[in-house]
């Protein structure tokens, strides 16, 4: 079965502190990684994504670390700020696999304390 | 630019009563269109995708269906609302092999 674990369900990081989202995935054939962010009330939004052919992606504060044998990926925050306080969804498809594509992680809740 | 809309934003209705949300796009051709279901802290459940016009693809067996009656419209309907139906209901869209989806603002449905 298609799966996308994600962990933690919740966290509490301070200003200025590294938050880190853990993903696992079982498909070996999943080749696109992407992870959204969530306000509440609101639709998520795409932040950043990876393919497997590198182990990491940088953007701004945002960072995606990549283990192709360990099947894991995670999402690095640096300097974390209340306005990332959000949920994110990590997530897994395939490059060509069709329209129905994205398994989606059940989230992780941020709160970033002043 | 693209765009998503969705409505209405909130909606409160009675078990038993009929449903219908509706969700369109702008600035795009033959997008795949999803609808998805956010029970309160939880994640994001897959309930329908459509690929093109009438066509659509259900991922969960429940209470409710959709329909895709123009290129870029999709409607969530129900005959008969279950408490179990409330939830946020985001519509989003894709192209092609559906890597990037945008999601949509959302319906929050209450059903008391």
């Amino acid at each position: 079965q298609q799966q996308v674990k994600q962990s933690p369900q919740s966290l509490i990081v301070q200003k200025g502190g590294i938050s880190i989202i853990n993903c696992a995935y079982e498909n070996t054939a999943f080749d696109y990684f992407p992870w959204y962010q969530q306000f509440p009330g609101k639709g998520p939004a795409l932040l950043i994504a990876i393919r497997p052919d590198v182990s990491e992606k940088k953007e701004g504060r945002f960072t995606i670390s990549f283990n192709k044998s360990a099947k894991q990926f995670s999402l690095h925050i640096m300097d974390s700020q209340p306005g990332d306080s959000a949920t994110y969804f990590c997530a897994a498809t395939l490059l060509g696999g069709g329209a129905d594509g994205l398994t989606f992680g059940k989230g992780t809740h941020l709160i970033i304390q002043p | 630019s693209q765009t998503i809309h969705q409505w209405p934003a909130t909606l409160v209705q009675p078990v038993g009563s009929p449903l219908s949300l509706e969700c369109t796009v702008e600035g795009t051709s033959n997008p795949n269109l999803y609808w998805y279901r956010q029970a309160a802290g939880r994640g994001l459940q897959l309930l329908f995708y459509s690929v093109g016009i009438g066509q659509i693809s259900s991922e969960v067996p429940q209470n409710l269906s959709a329909s895709r009656p123009q290129d870029r419209q999709f409607i969530l309907s129900s005959k008969k609302l279950l408490l179990s139906d409330s939830g946020f209901y985001l519509c989003a869209w894709s192209v092609g092999s559906g890597l990037e989806q945008y999601f949509g603002p959302g319906t929050r449905l209450t059903v008391t």
